[in-house]
């Protein structure tokens, strides 16, 4: 066990719904980061908090958008669903903002319907 | 073309065998290289970090960089039935900067 949690385990929903992915870092950690993985893309950068603020955006999709709340936690909002969106959602985390002291969480699976 | 190349396999070995894991990768300012091993239905946990050229040893597992053939390896000695698994190999030019991840290579150890 990591100590980095997400919820929900697994979301299923339909093309053009709106969801949300939480995820709660580990303890102390201050970066919180947010990976897609799918079969043919591998695992896939999102975007990249540190204590709040964002710090680095990798391919995420204009439909795409996260936010770090004051307590650290992290939310990922997946707008206007598409077929090819479903994928596996890991969030990780880290104490400073370095990617090698990264954390993984057990991810969340997501099917688009 | 992408920046990590890695072969998906599957790769299925007897246990006890020799297994050598590989990544290619387009982008020669590349200096950090990991190794993920990720179960299934898990997130990938962290097994080996490099920095630069050259070989690093922890038990049974070595990680070998040669960065003049952009060329990256993970070899695994007496492997074992719990080493089955995906490995992903990811590198970045320094470690404030994303790494960016090969595909995986999806290991069965036969016991």
């Amino acid at each position: 066990d990591s100590g980095v949690t997400q919820t929900p385990k697994h979301l299923i929903t339909a093309t053009g719904q709106r969801v949300t992915l939480r995820c709660s870092p580990r303890s102390g950690d201050l970066s919180v980061y947010w990976y897609q993985q799918s079969l043919d893309q591998g695992l896939q950068f999102l975007i990249q908090y540190y204590n709040g603020e964002e710090r680095a955006k990798g391919n995420i999709l204009e439909r795409f958008s996260a936010q770090q709340f004051p307590d650290l936690h992290s939310e990922l909002n997946l707008s206007s669903l598409e077929l090819g969106d479903s994928a596996l959602y890991f969030c990780a985390s880290s104490v400073g903002g370095t990617y090698n002291e990264q954390f993984f969480g057990p991810g969340t699976r997501l099917t688009v319907l | 073309q992408k920046e990590v190349e890695q072969d998906p396999g599957p790769l299925s070995v007897p246990e006890g065998a020799i297994v050598s894991l590989n990544c290619t990768y387009s982008n020669s300012a590349f200096q950090y290289f990991m190794w993920y091993r990720q179960y299934s239905r898990k997130g990938p946990e962290l097994l080996m970090y490099t920095y630069s050229s050259g070989n690093k040893e922890d038990g049974r597992f070595t990680a070998q960089v040669d960065k003049s053939s952009k060329y990256i390896s993970l070899f695994i000695r007496d492997s074992q039935p719990s080493d089955s698994a995906t490995y992903l190999c990811a590198m970045s030019v320094n470690t404030g900067n994303q790494f960016y991840f090969g595909t995986g290579t999806s290991l069965t150890v036969i016991p």
